[in-house]
């Protein structure tokens, strides 16, 4: 069975503040994805990894930053929070060959006052 | 650029109906298309993937074709039930190296009991 993680599931914070989302994947992927979806919208690519030290920017721009400093761990970092932030952030994994099928994690959804 | 559209965007039927979900994609040159379910306030859950070789999938209730000519892709729910109710929707994977997908917008289905 698929397991990726995330945490918190939901977060509420005030502008300026810096915050790290979680993702963990214990399917020794080596892809792995953030992505972007505001409410009643499509899902948009923000960073992607192929595997430890890479990282890479997405289809949508975005102010927040990555790290792969291991296998099954990529957090997502905010460096000062703004409302404009206020979104679901999704995180995914993937391996190399095979299908190519993704597999997602819960989700956090961020709202930033 | 590869666009992914999803038509139509809101779907109600009675419980025990057969329905057709639909999606098109602008560049035939897919990898694989996957279908997710997404359940309010959640991630996506993978129901389907097709490879580019291949023409259909099935699973249980859920049959999904793929048509790279004409670039579509159709997800089909046989009798219905109130627990399909959520969004489905689908994605390109438009390259194996970089894993990355392109999302359509989603349709929302609700089956009424």
């Amino acid at each position: 069975e698929a397991d990726i993680y995330q945490t918190p599931r939901y977060l509420v914070i005030g502008t300026g503040k810096k915050i790290t989302l979680e993702c963990s994947q214990t399917m020794g992927h080596d892809k792995m994805y953030w992505y972007q979806q505001d409410p009643g919208m499509e899902l948009h690519l923000i960073h992607y990894s192929y595997g430890v030290n890479s990282t890479e920017k997405g289809d949508l721009s975005s102010e927040s930053t990555v790290s792969r400093i291991r296998t099954e761990h990529f957090p997502l970092t905010l460096e000062s929070a703004r409302p404009s932030h206020t979104s679901q952030y999704l995180c995914a994994s993937s391996r190399t060959g095979g299908l190519g099928e993704q597999f997602f994690g819960p989700g956090t959804r961020l709202t930033v006052l | 650029k590869q666009e992914v559209t999803q038509i139509p965007a809101a779907l109600s039927v009675p419980e025990g109906e057969n329905l057709v979900l639909n999606c098109s994609f602008t560049d035939s040159a897919i990898y694989n298309l996957q279908w997710f379910r997404q359940d309010p306030g959640k991630g996506l859950t993978s129901l389907l993937l097709i490879q580019s070789s291949q023409r259909e999938q099935t699973s249980g209730r859920l049959n999904a074709s793929l048509d790279k000519s004409s670039g579509r892709s159709t997800l089909y729910i046989a009798a219905s039930q109130p627990g399909d109710s959520a969004t489905y929707l689908c994605a390109d994977l438009i390259s194996s190296n970089t894993g990355k997908l392109i999302f359509g917008q989603g349709t929302t289905l609700q089956v009424k009991p």
